[in-house]
């Protein structure tokens, strides 16, 4: 059965890195892109970026100066890091399996509270 | 970017209404819609994918269709277990893109 699970920091300072890290079963990271969304508390989501299932990546271009998105297969895990964080970065961040019509699984989600 | 205008924002709904919601797109995004359902504290979940297509397991009652730049989710008969947030998805083009979502509120 398809799994992704979310795991990191749920409160981090302003100005610091967010890493987190998205561990996934009942699939291969070599024959599924994985993507990362976050959503501010009671807003939409936004699309943050993309590990695509040939170790490419892609990127959300607003993002794109503070975020960086890799993975390990042996691990079966895809990682997030995004630097610089403000207090507008607070929200969920889920990752998604992503066939080619997109987000068909999520994870549950990973609270981050950016505060000093 | 794309934008996806999503309406309406919210919506009072009744037991088994007949409940359009519509997303307008910026541009050409092709087949390439993705319609979200949303519960409070939880995951989104993929209702429907290629503007048309029912996600495995999502009851008949849920529809997509297209005309033109609009794209709608249409939800026949609608259930308690409904009442939810819905968001679209547009990805054509990088970056994906989302409406702004619509919340289902009981009468």
């Amino acid at each position: 059965q398809v799994q992704l699970k979310e795991s990191g920091p749920g409160l981090v300072q302003p100005s610091e890195t967010l890493s987190l890290t998205c561990t996934v079963s009942g699939f291969s990271l070599t024959s599924y892109s994985v993507s990362w969304v976050r959503q501010p508390s009671g807003k939409g989501p936004e699309w943050m970026g993309r590990m695509w299932y040939d170790g490419d990546t892609a990127y959300n271009s607003a993002l794109k100066s503070r975020l960086s998105i890799s993975r390990d297969t042996s691990k079966n895990q895809v990682f997030l890091k995004m630097n610089s964080l403000q207090t507008d970065d607070t929200g969920t961040y889920y990752c998604t399996r992503d066939p080619m019509s997109v987000m068909d699984a999520w994870g549950q989600g990973a609270s981050v509270t950016v505060s000093s | 970017d794309i934008q996806m205008t999503q309406s309406p924002s919210s919506m009072s709904v009744s037991l088994g209404d007949t409940v359009t919601i519509t997303c307008r797109a910026s541009q050409d995004v092709g087949i390439y819609v993705n319609w979200f359902q949303q519960k409070p504290g939880k995951s989104p979940r993929r209702m429907i994918y290629r503007a048309t297509n029912l996600a495995d397991g999502v009851p008949s009652r849920f529809s997509g269709s297209r005309s033109g730049s609009d794209y709608s989710l249409t939800i026949s008969s609608l259930e308690s277990e409904d009442v939810a947030d819905y968001h679209c998805l547009q990805y054509d083009e990088y970056p994906y893109t989302f409406g702004a979502g619509t919340k289902l509120e009981l009468k």
